[in-house]
């Protein structure tokens, strides 16, 4: 079974400084991995995914993953924070084995305070 | 056209209300969801069409009926709610079987039973 763990409910950083959201997961088979970001009373935007390659991913608006086989999780990460990234983020994975479903972690709530 | 637009944005019905949300895009995606998502929570699998074929239902309440009338359309039918069934309904659209795709999310319908 797929499953996306989030530990952290909120994340608090200062803006300008570097911000981390952490993903782990656990799939059969070789997983694809999704970041998306919602703004309040709005729908999932997608961000970025990871499917082979490098194992560091650049997507949207600055933000880029980290792909760590090994410890098998998936970080958000961007080097510079702004108040405006303040949101939800979803980590999300798919697989071969898991068909057309996508499992989304529970979210973790960005706040940055300029 | 890059966009998943749904209708209405809000949604007030009573428990006895006959009522619809809708979900358009014109992206040439042949796969469409609809999700439930409650506050703070993830988006919660609850139909996918594959080329207007529902090809997962997630144990959904029959109270909740989809349609996929063309491959542009996605329709879900609601029917005797209960005020539990209050959420955000999104929908999304991908490229079918392309489980390296992210997906597009609507903006969502905020429904509310009462």
């Amino acid at each position: 079974a797929q499953s996306v763990a989030q530990p952290e409910d909120q994340v608090n950083v200062a803006e300008g400084n570097p911000l981390t959201v952490k993903c782990t997961y656990s799939v059969s088979g070789n997983p694809y991995l999704f970041w998306y970001v919602q703004y309040p009373n709005r729908g999932l935007q997608f961000l970025l995914k990871y499917i082979t390659g490098d194992n560091l991913v650049k997507g949207s608006y600055g933000f880029e993953a980290e792909f760590n086989k090994s410890q098998t999780s998936f970080h958000l990460k961007k080097p510079s924070a702004l108040v405006s990234d303040s949101a939800l983020y979803f980590c999300a994975v798919r697989s071969y084995t898991g068909g057309f479903k996508t499992i989304f972690g529970a979210g973790t709530r960005l706040f940055v305070k300029a | 056209d890059t966009e998943v637009t749904q209708t209405p944005k809000h949604l007030v019905m009573g428990m006895t209300n006959k009522k619809s949300l809708k979900c358009e895009q014109h992206m040439g995606h042949r796969a469409m969801y609809w999700y439930k998502q409650k506050a703070k929570k993830p988006p919660e699998l609850m139909f996918v069409y594959s080329y207007e074929k529902l090809s997962i239902n997630e144990s959904v309440p029959s109270r909740f009926s989809p349609e996929c009338p063309n491959s542009s359309l996605l329709n879900l039918h609601l029917h005797a709610l209960q005020p539990e069934d209050s959420a955000l309904y999104l929908c999304a659209s991908s490229l079918p079987g392309q489980v390296k795709d992210g997906y597009t999310f609507g903006s969502g319908t905020r429904l509310t039973v009462v």
